[in-house]
């Protein structure tokens, strides 16, 4: 059974990095047909998706924060990250990681899995 | 950027109803919609996905319709465990891919 979980401090002062690491079990993160993203929730913007990333390295982000964002990979761990860096009162949210699956024949795309979430509050 | 528009905001419904719930895009995006359900305090979980495919172990008296901009979740027989907030995505206009600002579904 595939499992997501977040990880990283709940708690980022403002201009610092916010780092999460999303570790997933029950499936290898290699597998053909599927990308890892990060979204975000806040009561102010709703869900907000921030980008996906294949074990190749194949990269989508939301144009707003490129510059600022960074979703790698770790094949090895199973694991995929998200690093964005100055950080403002703004990128308070409720951070989930999820499994993104493509269809390719279809040219479908969809969230079919997704791990609980984590806070992350930025202030100082 | 397309937006994804969701009505009613809120929809106070008794169970056993049937409930639809409407989600209209700014821009045609063909069948790339998936629609979720998110209690309190837990992550969305995929209902619909191609506009219209329930996901897996998704109960019958869920179904997806509509393409292009306009598109319809319906519930055909309101059980307790429903009532929740739902979302539409579209999947179809990159960057970024959006979210409608949700239906909650509550208690008549």
């Amino acid at each position: 059974q595939l499992q997501l979980q977040e990880s990283g401090p709940g708690l980022v002062e403002p201009s610092e990095t916010l780092s999460l690491t999303c570790t997933v079990s029950g499936d290898s993160i290699s597998n053909s047909g599927f990308y890892w993203a990060w979204i975000r929730q806040t009561p102010g913007e709703g869900l907000e998706c921030i980008g996906s990333i294949y074990y190749t390295g194949s990269l989508y982000y939301k144009p707003s924060l490129m510059g600022r964002v960074t979703i790698s990979v770790d094949t090895s761990k199973n694991q995929f990250s998200l690093k964005l860096n100055s950080v403002t009162a703004a990128d308070t949210a409720v951070y989930y990681c999820a499994r993104h699956r493509y269809q390719q024949f279809v040219g479908l795309h969809y969230f079919d899995q997704w791990g609980q979430g984590t806070l992350v509050t930025v202030s100082s | 950027e397309t937006v994804m528009t969701q009505s009613p905001a809120t929809l106070s419904v008794s169970p056993g109803e049937r409930v639809t719930l409407s989600c209209r895009a700014s821009q045609s995006v063909g069948s790339n919609l998936a629609w979720y359900q998110q209690k309190p305090g837990q992550a969305p979980r995929l209902l619909i996905y191609g506009a219209s495919t329930r996901a897996t172990g998704i109960p019958v008296r869920f179904s997806g319709s509509g393409s292009g901009t306009e598109f319809t979740l319906t519930i055909s027989s309101l059980q307790t465990e429903d009532f929740a907030v739902y979302y539409c995505q579209q999947f179809y206009d990159w960057p970024p891919w959006t979210f409608g600002r949700g239906t909650k579904v509550e208690i008549k």
